[in-house]
């Protein structure tokens, strides 16, 4: 079966610092997909970045970066230059290929953003 | 383009009824798929759509159900509701396939079963 973990349920940072969200997940598949969700207090879930399992670079977008590493089974999200719009759930999803198609998400890491 | 679209938002049901919720995707897309968020449990896929055909389902028991209509519109039924069925309820579109593409996301069907 596959799982995702997300060690972290909450986190707290000041404005402006950089903060590194942790997930490991476990899956016997060769490729598959990752995503990180933000979902923000009372408003709809959004796509944070994609990571195609057999890219080995990390995808980035503006602030947000990835550290992939496959082997470890793990799929940190680092944020930069935090803002307090970053202040949301993160959610790490697996998206299994192979059989029977799902996304697989972790318990999610609650992240406040602090002026 | 409009966004994912739920109704209705809220729901307040007693055990024992049941309850349809529903879902308008983005235009263009033809994958729909169906969460269960709880604080317990976190985010549980429930199944996805696909051209008016079930494609993929989750651990769920049969109470659950769903259907997808040829406008790519989708229902998701609970029969025999139990109070563990509380929960926020998402709907995400996305071109083709639940775990390959981004997943937009639906503001959610709060059901609160009494």
């Amino acid at each position: 079966a596959q799982t995702v973990t997300q060690s972290q349920p909450e986190m707290s940072v000041q404005e402006a610092e950089t903060v590194t969200l942790s997930c490991t997940y476990d899956t016997s598949e060769s490729n598959y997909y990752l995503f990180w969700y933000k979902q923000p207090p009372s408003r709809q879930m959004i796509l944070v970045i994609r990571q195609e399992a057999y890219k080995q670079q990390n995808a980035t977008e503006n602030r947000f970066s990835v550290n992939f590493q496959k082997a470890a089974k793990s799929f940190s999200l680092k944020i930069s230059d935090s803002q307090l719009g970053d202040t949301a759930m993160y959610f790490c999803a697996l998206g299994v290929i192979q059989g029977a198609q799902k996304l697989v998400f972790g318990q999610g890491t609650r992240l406040t953003i602090n002026p | 383009k409009a966004g994912v679209t739920q109704t209705p938002r809220y729901l307040i049901k007693t055990r024992g009824q049941q309850v349809t919720l529903s879902c308008s995707p983005i235009s263009g897309h033809r994958s729909v798929s169906w969460y269960q968020q709880t604080p317990g449990q976190g985010l549980q896929f429930l199944f996805e759509y696909f051209s008016e055909t079930q494609r993929n389902k989750g651990n769920f028991p049969g109470r659950f159900s769903g259907r997808q209509f040829s406008n790519s519109r989708s229902e998701m039924n609970v029969s025999t509701l139990e109070l563990g069925d509380s929960a926020l309820y998402l709907c995400a579109s996305s071109l083709f396939a639940v775990s390959t593409d981004t997943q937009y996301f639906g503001p959610g069907t709060r059901l609160t079963v009494l």
